[in-house]
């Protein structure tokens, strides 16, 4: 089966740097994906990895690792507004999205 | 009118009523979804049209009927649903043809609750 693995909570202070995790086991890979989603709001695109490397984008950054099935999201300088859900989601060779279950992620002052 | 929009925003339903959920997208997108998403579970792709045809129908129970009239509007209509019906539905539309890359835009959903 295809699946995909992030952790259900996190929690990281104002100000700090935290690093949520993706792992996915698909059939194929065609990208990856990071959207945000804040309570009650619709999820909101974020990065699209297809290569192995960082993509940087301000405050946030994304890594893909092709090989070993796994990616991240960077958040630096953290703040209140990041408090939300992250949903990774990977594209497979039929260019169907599998979604993870989400992070949801806690910012305390 | 930006994005991707979506109406009601809340419903509450009986199990023997019919309701419709209406879904617009000011992308000029041509690929429209509907997804369902229960707390801590992954989100459900339920139907997929590209270009107005239907490609894509998950298994998805026929007490949920959609409807593609043009590739601006999406409609979900319900009937005879069953309290594990309650979730968020989100509508989501992409431009439908660099498939690997193709970014769903999402709306902010429908939280329906079937009493």
């Amino acid at each position: 089966g295809q699946n995909i693995d992030q952790p259900t909570e996190m929690t990281a202070t104002e100000g700090a740097i935290v690093q949520i995790n993706c792992t996915y086991q698909t059939s194929g890979f065609n990208g990856l994906f990071w959207y945000q989603q804040h309570a009650g709001e619709a999820p909101t695109f974020l990065s699209y990895n297809v290569l192995d490397g960082l993509e940087e984008k301000g405050r946030f950054s994304s890594f893909l690792s092709r090989s070993k099935g796994y990616s991240y999201l960077l958040l630096k300088e953290l703040q209140m507004k990041d408090s939300a859900s992250y949903l990774c989601a990977v594209t497979d060779s039929n260019y169907q999205l599998i979604w993870g279950a989400g992070t949801k992620l806690i910012i305390k002052p | 009118e930006t994005g991707v929009t979506q109406t009601p925003r809340h419903l509450v339903m009986g199990m023997t009523n019919k309701k419709s959920l209406k879904c617009e997208q000011h992308l000029g997108h041509n690929a429209m979804y509907w997804y369902k998403q229960s707390a801590k579970k992954p989100l459900e792709l339920m139907f997929v049209y590209n270009f107005k045809e239907q490609t894509e129908n998950n298994s998805v129970p026929s007490r949920f009927s959609p409807e593609c009239p043009n590739s601006s509007h999406l409609f979900l209509h319900l009937h005879t649903l069953q309290p594990e019906d309650s979730a968020l539905y989100l509508c989501a539309s992409s431009q439908g043809w660099d498939r690997g890359a193709d970014t769903q835009y999402f709306g902010p959903g429908t939280r329906l609750t079937v009493l």
